[in-house]
C-alpha cells in the first residue's frame, strides 16, 4: 500500500524557515518523480515544485522560487522541502504527493502568522 | 502560465441522477510526443485530494466506472453517470503538460 506521511508543519513567524518532511512507502520510491502541492485554508489547490527521481531536477512555481528548496533522501525514502522567508500567503495545507499527484499525503498544515 | 477554467463552480446535483464539469484551458494541452496530461481529483470534505482520471481519459486504480472523462485539446469534461452520497465534494481538472503545473479552481459537487 502506498503511504505517504508528512511531517514538520506548525507556526511560524513572518520571515521564518520550516522544513517539512514526507516519508514514503509501498513503492519503489527512487524512481518515482515526487511533488508539493498546497492548499490555502478554504482555497483551491496549488502546484509548488516538483523534484526528479534521482534529485538532478528541481522545478518550481514562480512564487517560491529563491525561498523554497525541495530535496530528496533516495537511501531513507524521503521528501523534503525547505520554506525560508515565509510569508502569511504561504499559509497552507501542504501535500506530498507522487510524479503528477497519483497519491497523496494527509498533508502538513503551515501556518504563517505574527 | 496555463489557466484553467471550470464550469459550473457550484453543481447541486440529486441521488442517482447523472452530473458533468467542464474544464477547459488558455492554450492546447497537447504537447510535442502528442500526449494531453490531463487529470481530474476529487476532494471529499476533510480529506486529501484523489486522483479520478489520468491523461483525459484513463481512470485510476480502484475509480468506479460511473466515472468518465473525455476531451482534447483545450476541452474536457467529466462526467457522472449516477451521482452516489459519497461523490459529493470538490473536483479539480489540472494541467500537467506545461510547466507550471496548474489546476482549475474547482467544482463542487453537493447534493439538493
Amino acid at each position: 500500500e502506498v503511504q505517504l506521511v508528512e511531517s514538520g508543519g506548525g507556526l511560524v513567524q513572518p520571515g521564518g524557515s520550516l522544513r517539512l518532511s514526507c516519508a514514503a512507502s509501498g513503492f519503489t520510491f527512487s524512481s518515482s518523480w515526487m511533488s508539493w502541492v498546497r492548499q490555502a485554508p478554504g482555497k483551491g489547490l496549488e502546484w509548488v515544485a516538483n523534484i526528479k527521481p534521482d534529485g538532478s531536477g528541481k522545478y518550481y512555481v514562480d512564487f517560491v522560487k529563491g525561498r523554497f528548496t525541495i530535496s530528496r533522501d533516495n537511501a531513507k525514502n524521503s521528501l523534503y522541502l525547505q520554506m525560508n522567508g515565509l510569508r502569511a500567503e504561504d499559509t497552507a495545507v501542504y501535500y506530498c504527493a507522487i510524479g503528477q499527484a497519483s497519491y497523496w499525503g494527509q498533508g502538513a498544515l503551515v501556518s504563517v502568522s505574527s | 502560465d496555463v489557466v484553467m477554467t471550470q464550469s459550473p463552480l457550484s453543481l447541486p446535483v440529486s441521488l442517482g441522477q447523472p452530473a458533468s464539469i467542464s474544464c477547459r484551458s488558455s492554450q492546447s494541452l497537447v504537447n510535442s510526443d502528442g500526449n494531453t496530461f490531463l487529470n481530474w481529483f476529487q476532494q471529499r470534505p476533510g480529506q486529501s485530494p484523489r486522483r479520478l482520471i489520468n491523461k483525459v481519459s484513463n481512470r485510476d486504480s480502484g475509480v468506479p466506472d460511473r466515472f468518465s472523462a473525455s476531451g482534447s485539446g483545450t476541452d474536457f469534461t467529466l462526467k457522472i453517470s449516477r451521482v452516489e452520497a459519497e461523490d459529493v465534494g470538490v473536483y479539480y481538472c489540472m494541467q500537467a503538460t506545461h510547466w507550471p503545473f496548474t489546476f482549475g479552481p474547482g467544482t463542487k459537487v453537493d447534493l439538493k
